[in-house]
């Protein structure tokens, strides 16, 4: 069976410094991987994906993301936080078998200060 | 813009009276979800079509159903809402194909009375 873990369910950072947001996942082939914003009282927003290829994937608003197999994880990343980054933020990974179907992690809320 | 349009954004209704969500979208996708999200937790799925092809999840209450018309429409319907239905319901869509990420509408905020 397919999951994700989001292990904080917060994360504070100040504006202008590194961010990361973690995600760790469990998949039985090939994994691919989503991150989602979520601003208050709006849809999910999509940010990334890892589907094959290069470790390092870039993405929407300056994100970033890294791809790990041996430590099967999918942080988020950015080199330095705006204070509109403050969000809610989901990793997510598609099920292997039922390629239509996905499987959220509990969500991390970013906080980023000013 | 193409998108995944949900009337109302804010919709009330009283304990026990049946309640319709409404989803369009202009993207053409061939499947569309329906989320429950309640106080930003993981959203959570109810049911999703694959075209006319209807996937109900297994702990989906009964109360909650869906139909889709066609394929830019979506309606989830609660037939009998509790207090413990208040969310946030997301309707969301993607094009078959095993890269392709869901695009989600700004949902509906569901009160019950």
């Amino acid at each position: 069976a397919q999951s994700v873990a989001q292990p904080e369910d917060q994360v504070n950072v100040a504006e202008g410094n590194p961010l990361t947001v973690k995600c760790t996942y469990s998949v039985s082939g090939n994994p691919y991987l989503f991150w989602y914003v979520q601003y208050p009282n709006r849809g999910l927003q999509f940010l990334l994906k890892y589907i094959t290829g290069d470790n390092l994937v870039k993405g929407s608003y300056g994100f970033e993301a890294e791809f790990n197999k041996s430590q099967t994880s999918f942080h988020l990343k950015k080199p330095s936080a705006l204070v509109s980054d403050s969000a809610l933020y989901f990793c997510a990974v598609r099920d292997d078998s039922n390629f239509n179907k996905f499987y959220f992690g509990s969500g991390t809320k970013l906080n980023v200060k000013p | 813009d193409a998108m995944v349009i949900q009337n109302p954004r804010y919709q009330v209704t009283q304990f026990g009276k049946p309640v319709t969500l409404s989803c369009s979208q202009t993207l053409n996708h061939n499947v569309m979800y329906w989320y429950q999200q309640k106080s930003s937790q993981a959203p959570k799925l109810l049911f999703h079509y694959y075209d006319k092809d209807f996937n109900n999840e297994a702990d989906t209450p009964d109360n909650f159903q869906s139909r889709r018309p066609n394929t830019s429409f979506c309606f989830l319907d609660i037939r009998s809402p509790g207090l413990g239905d208040a969310a946030m319901y997301l309707c969301a869509t993607s094009k078959q194909g095993d890269s392709q990420p869901q695009h989600f509408g700004d949902g509906t905020r569901l009160s019950i009375l």
